[in-house]
């Protein structure tokens, strides 16, 4: 499968837990996006990142969120000390290098629930 | 800045009925537009794009959607709905500038039900 890979499909977390969420993009792709789409909502940016650098987290929370996408690896979206709120499908969309006029490819997404 | 509003949370049709999804946009630069689909539990596929040239534009599945820039619409249309359409589909608008990151900003997403 060549698509964006996102993994777990699922993660249950306690409040006060770290939620770490991994994106794999498509081959060739070096651009990763990740969105939250809260229940009955569309989705909302988070952040833009290419390898190794952080180029839009215009989207991101200010506390308790970070990304990163390392040179060798998936891009990792962390989440410390979670709470109720955070419950949410992530997404992770990747796109080619030239990125104007290239639509992004989504993953499936991942299903955060905190008890 | 950019916004996307999508008239009407749930739009109901017959099967074979038209189906038409109603997407306005607000953008202080010339917008690149989309449409895109969700089933349940999955990710989102691209249906169509709209980024120059003919305003016109065709996508997967039978679906068209046309770009009015004097209206700033781009409803999505297709001409016979089919029970396997029933899906959330959301449009979404992105910056055609110069440096532009692509980020996409949506809308709300309007929920299509086909009725057999």
């Amino acid at each position: 499968n060549a698509g964006v890979m996102q993994n777990p499909r699922h993660l249950v977390r306690r409040r006060g837990q770290e939620a770490r969420l991994r994106c794999s993009p498509m081959k060739g792709h070096s651009h990763v996006y990740w969105y939250r789409q809260l229940p009955e909502e569309g989705l909302k940016f988070m952040v833009y990142l290419q390898k190794e650098n952080i180029i839009d987290e215009s989207g991101m929370p200010k506390e308790r969120f970070s990304a990163e996408f390392p040179k060798e690896g998936p891009s990792i979206l962390r989440i410390q000390q979670v709470v109720r709120g955070d419950s949410a499908a992530y997404f992770c969309a990747s796109s080619p290098p030239s990125v104007n006029n290239q639509p992004q490819h989504f993953g499936d997404g991942t299903r955060l629930s905190i008890l | 800045a950019q916004s996307v509003t999508q008239l009407g949370s749930h739009v109901s049709v017959s099967e074979g009925a038209l189906v038409l999804l109603r997407c306005n946009y607000s953008s202080s630069v010339p917008p690149y537009l989309f449409w895109y689909v969700q089933y349940p539990n999955q990710g989102l596929q691209l249906l169509l794009k709209y980024t120059t040239g003919a305003t016109l534009v065709k996508g997967i599945n039978g679906f068209e959607a046309e770009f009015k820039k004097s209206e700033t619409s781009f409803h999505l249309t297709k001409p016979s709905a089919h029970m396997s359409d029933a899906a959330e589909y959301f449009c979404a608008v992105s910056a055609s500038i110069s440096g532009n990151t692509g980020k996409l900003i949506f809308g709300q997403g309007t929920t299509l039900q086909v009725k057999p």
